[in-house]
Parts: structure tokens; sequence; C-alpha cells
């Protein structure tokens, strides 16, 4: 079945420091790629997505892009801040919003001043 | 602000207790919404869909007679953990998708944080 894999936790880094968290799927159709962050106590808040092969979703200085050839939609931000501290989701659903979301384990992101 | 209301945040009980969760959306209409639980430090997992005016869809391995849920309305559905034990304690999380917005996100509520004595 589908499938998404985050790479292990958690991460830590210092203020303005280059992120990335790689995420990798299993698919048996063309599904969508969303990021979803949890801040401590939290519900889930949509970060980004993108629907179809080479699009780039990008929101608070996040970018993404869904790589078709090598199945990935791996996270990145130039600088990452002390408020950027959280757990980040990758998840892949069909059906847009009507289709229930497959996650991944989640990254615990820790950015130091 | 918020989309999806979800109630109560925090709820402490007693083994045994039967505990009520709300999922509300707030101003739109909810044809389907979803229920995930949540582990400690693991990834969300869906428990059941649920459709307005039918039956639950329950996940492989989630008992419903155990989790009752309803969705008497298009902007509310609730999740019954009926006699609850403290394996149920967890992070219940419930999203909606808007009616005819196919091609929106989801807007998941800010989650239920069960603990059972």
């Amino acid at each position: 079945g589908d499938s998404v894999t985050q790479m292990e936790g958690p991460v830590t880094l210092s203020e303005e420091a280059f992120l990335t968290i790689n995420c990798t799927y299993t698919a048996t159709g063309y599904p969508s790629l969303f990021w979803y962050v949890q801040y401590p106590g939290e519900g889930l808040q949509l970060l980004l997505k993108a629907t179809k092969a080479d699009d780039k979703g990008s929101n608070k200085g996040f970018e993404a892009t869904y790589r078709k050839e090598t199945t990935s939609f791996h996270l990145e931000k130039g600088s990452v801040q002390v408020s950027d501290s959280a757990v980040y989701f990758c998840a892949l659903n069909y059906g847009g919003s009507q289709g229930n979301l497959i996650f991944g384990k989640g990254t615990k992101l820790s950015v130091k001043p | 602000g918020a989309v999806v209301s979800q109630h109560p945040s925090w709820v402490i009980c007693k083994s045994g207790t039967s505990v009520k969760i709300e999922c509300r959306s707030l101003d739109f209409q909810a044809t389907t919404m979803f229920w995930y639980r949540q582990f400690p430090k693991q990834s969300l997992m869906l428990m059941a869909t649920s459709n307005e005016g039918s039956k639950a869809t329950y996940e492989q391995g989630v008992e419903k007679d155990k989790f009752l849920i309803n969705h008497a309305s298009l902007t509310l559905s609730t999740l019954t953990v009926t006699s609850a034990h403290p394996e149920d304690s967890s992070f219940y999380i419930c999203s909606a998708a808007r009616r005819g917005w196919k091609n929106q996100p989801q807007h998941f509520g800010d989650g239920t944080r069960l603990s059972i004595l």
C-alpha cells in the first residue's frame, strides 16, 4: 500500500542554519503531497502542498518540490528561526480534500538561538 | 482563525468512563470528517472516515463498538470512546473537508488529549 517515509529526528539546528527534512513516498497512483507542522500542544497546520509532479509548494520560507522520478518531497528552508521549532509531517492523499491523509512518522525540529 | 473546533482539548477521567469528543466545522459544511489518533512521538493514524448521514468507515484494527462515530449534521461529528481504559489514552485529532471544495486542503482541529487513569 501507499506509505510515507521521513528522516528520523530529532533535528537540532542553530538559528539561521539551512534545513532539509527528507521525505520519500510509495504510491500506487498519483497523489497530492503535503507538509504539515505541529507546534507543541496544538493540532496540525498545513504548511505547503503540491498536487502534481514538478510542482513546488512554498510558504513562510519553506519549500518542497514534488519529484516523481525520485518519489520525494523534501522540505527545505534557507534560514531557520527559533519559532520554527515544531514537529513536521510529510503526507500524501488522493481525491483532494475528500481523501484521508497518510502521514509519515514526523520529524521534530529544535532550533537553538 | 480556526475553522474547525474540537472540544474538549483535554480530558482526564477514570477507567470505565465513556468520553465524547466533538469536531465542528465553524463556517463551512463538511461532508467528510476524519478521525486520527496520535501516540506519543509517533505519527497520526487514521481511525475512521465519517460521512454525513451515513455510517462511518473504520480502518482495519479499529473497534467500531469501542470508538463510536456519529456525523449527524454537516457541521458536527462526534467520537465517543466507550468504557475507556488506560490504553485508550492518546491524542485524538479530527479534520474536515469542505463540501464541494475538492481541491482545497482539509482543516484540522487542535486535538483532544485523553488521559485515562
